[in-house]
């Protein structure tokens, strides 16, 4: 089955204390992207990547990182988490080349950032 | 610089009755367009989308939606809503010389008995 999976789904926390959010997917997408949803400003871009150690910065990417060595996964990673950034995130892939394609989506990982 | 609005970030229909949801874009370019569902505790799926071509586009479930470049909108509807239809839905713009998608605010469709 083609699918975007996330981990965790869900993370309580402190601030400051290093964490990782795992996304891969299934398909061969070269294309993928982080994004943060809160209510009232729908879902800004973080970071994205066209291809394997390609990456780029989106709107909103401060306080984040990500890498992309392989095809298939593109981890997400907060070096010190703030209360700002408790959020809920999902990770999308689609194929480059045909920029038409929509986003194939994980089903979110709640942070919350205490 | 592109943008998506959603008129309305909260929209409450009776069931049965036509659903509409708006969605306006600015872009120096006719955009791609795209309209998503998110469920509960879900992520999101394409409800369908505009490339080029025929400018009413028809999509899952029954919803449609018309691309009106003199308008710059892209609204969606629905005859006849049902209860499964209550979710957040997101328009969103895709401008073809970048690979970067906008998306709009949201709006939450509530579906009364």
């Amino acid at each position: 089955e083609a699918q975007v999976t996330q981990n965790p789904r869900y993370l309580i926390t402190v601030t400051g204390k290093k964490l990782t959010v795992t996304c891969s997917q299934n398909m061969n997408h070269e294309y993928m992207s982080w994004y943060r949803q809160d209510p009232g400003l729908g879902l800004r871009q973080i970071y994205y990547s066209m291809n394997v150690e390609v990456t780029d910065k989106g709107d909103v990417p401060e306080g984040y990182k990500v890498s992309r060595k392989e095809k298939r996964n593109f981890p997400l990673i907060l070096e010190s988490p703030s209360p700002n950034q408790t959020s809920l995130y999902f990770c999308a892939s689609s194929l480059r080349g045909q920029s038409n394609q929509p986003q194939h989506f994980g089903d979110g990982t709640r942070l919350s950032i205490l | 610089a592109q943008s998506v609005t959603q008129l309305g970030s909260h929209v409450s229909v009776s069931e049965g009755a036509l659903v509409l949801l708006r969605c306006n874009y600015s872009s120096s370019v006719p955009p791609y367009l795209f309209w998503y569902v998110q469920y509960p505790n879900q992520g999101l799926q394409l409800l369908l989308k505009y490339t080029t071509g025929a400018t009413l586009v028809k999509g899952i479930n029954g919803f449609e939606a018309e691309f009106k470049k003199s308008e710059t909108s892209f609204h969606l509807t629905k005859p006849s809503a049902h209860m499964s239809d209550a979710a957040e839905y997101f328009c969103a713009s895709l401008e073809s010389s970048y690979d970067k998608v906008i998306f709009g605010p949201g709006t939450s469709l509530s579906v009364i008995p």
